[in-house]
């Protein structure tokens, strides 16, 4: 079945430090991702839909200039948390569709901004 | 999107069929109902989806009404492994993002 990859698993970054976070889907090329975060004891709220070439669309509430999502090609989308605080710790989760491929998620990467 | 109310947390013993109920009353002609879970710190994992009929596959069931106003996960003999948050969605097929909800905590008791 699809499969989509997520690196790294969990990260730990000081204060102030950016982080990168790869969404990779495997064996199928996904028009479209999203990029979703959970917080502890909660349900994934939807930070973006990632199209490829061309711009994220932000749910509101988020900040497009601190979370920048780049989605390159068809197989890769990246979630870059600049100037990283700890209030943006969380569990990040990708998630990758096509028009046959029902919603397929990454494994999650967790956060730590220390 | 239609909403969806699930119970919040359901116990069940292991080698027991679990139930688990969705409502979806304004869900509309042409939007499916999807099932995932998630097992603690993984990311959600797709289960089955249907939009009128039954449909089965190697993990589950899922029974939907008549009227299409609610539906049922069945896991027919669940294990310790299938304790998770399970999640109900309705979305249209090739519709864009899911939204969650908080979904129902499935306990499978040994």
């Amino acid at each position: 079945g699809a499969v989509v990859s997520q690196h790294p698993s969990r990260v730990i970054c000081k204060s102030g430090t950016s982080v990168k976070i790869e969404c990779r889907s495997l064996d199928f090329q996904a028009t479209t991702m999203f990029w979703y975060r959970q917080f502890p004891k909660q349900s994934l709220m939807l930070m973006a839909t990632s199209n490829e070439g061309s711009k994220a669309t932000y749910e509101q509430g988020v900040e497009k200039d601190k979370f920048l999502i780049n989605h390159a090609s068809l197989t890769l989308s990246t979630l870059t948390v600049t100037s990283a605080h700890p209030e943006d710790s969380s569990f990040y989760i990708c998630s990758a569709k096509t028009a046959t491929i029902p919603h397929t998620f990454g494994s999650g990467t967790r956060l730590t901004v220390v | 999107d239609a909403k969806t109310t699930q119970p919040p947390s359901m116990d069940c013993a292991e080698g027991r069929a679990a139930n688990l109920p969705c409502n979806h009353s304004t869900i509309s002609g042409n939007e499916y109902v999807y099932w995932y879970r998630q097992i603690h710190s993984q990311g959600p994992q797709y289960i089955i989806h249907g939009l009128k009929n039954n449909e089965t596959n190697e993990m589950a069931s899922l029974i939907i009404t008549e009227d299409r106003k609610s539906s049922t996960l069945i896991l027919p003999h669940a294990t310790l492994r299938d304790t998770a948050v399970y999640y109900c969605i309705v979305r249209v097929y090739d519709g864009q993002n899911f939204v969650f909800g908080p979904g129902t905590r499935l306990s499978v008791l040994p």
